[in-house]
């Protein structure tokens, strides 16, 4: 199975800051990265798909880049409703494989 | 509103069954793959399985292989998850997810774009 990792495991920002997060695969899977987000008690919300495509509906703050196998979500100005858990998703091959999460939240 | 709805968790004995029932409404769901994904109290997303759009193709995580079988019936709009020697570990609750590929465009990208609220498994004696 692919090993997804994520950092930090959780971050406390200002809000306006910009955030990163990252997440390393244990081997390429070119651009097959979903980020999803995921508030306290809800379902999880897909962010971004194909490393770097916006989900309809999801503010522009949220973006994500890269390939093989390191990725980044960046938030470019941290908002009170992004307080929230983040996971990454490999879908190049099966099992579809979480990272274990990245909880933000505000300083 | 596109939607998923799942029903059917409980409480079940160790070694016990259930099957959950997905609704998907709203969407045309034949078109689509679909998941399941778990997560246990306080702790992370964990993918269990997916099935292709006609359900002739199925995968599995190696942790319920062998236990649980995921199937749909495109006439009823449900996709379904029977569970069956359930071990405490299987505690969860379990969403349902739409699969937002378009495999007619040639998108298969496979990610999860169309989420239930979830149903809760415990298993517990």
């Amino acid at each position: 199975d692919i090993q997804m990792t994520q950092s930090p495991s959780s971050l406390s920002a200002s809000v306006g800051d910009r955030v990163s997060i990252t997440c390393q695969t244990s081997q390429s899977i070119s651009t097959y990265l979903n980020w999803y987000q995921q508030k306290p008690g809800k379902a999880p919300k897909l962010l971004i798909y194909a490393a770097s495509h916006l989900q309809s509906g999801v503010p522009s703050r949220f973006s994500g880049s890269g390939r093989g196998t390191d990725f980044t979500l960046t938030i470019s100005s941290l908002q009170p409703e992004d307080v929230a858990t983040y996971f990454c998703q490999q879908s190049y091959t099966t099992p579809f494989v979480f990272g274990p999460g990245t909880k933000v939240d505000i300083k | 509103d596109v939607q998923v709805v799942e029903s059917g968790g409980g409480l079940v004995q160790p070694g016990g069954s259930l099957r959950l029932s997905c609704v998907a409404s709203e969407f045309t769901f034949k078109k689509h793959w679909m998941h399941w994904v778990r997560q246990a109290p306080g702790k992370g997303l964990v993918w269990v399985s997916r099935i292709n759009s006609d359900g002739t193709s199925t995968a599995y995580a190696e942790s319920v292989k062998g236990r649980f079988t995921i199937s749909r019936d495109n006439a009823d709009n449900t996709l379904f998850l029977q569970m069956s020697s359930l071990r405490d570990e299987d505690t969860a609750t379990y969403y349902c997810a739409r699969d937002g590929s378009d495999m007619a465009l040639g998108d298969y990208n496979y990610y999860m774009d169309v989420w239930g609220k979830g149903t809760t498994v415990t298993v517990s004696s």
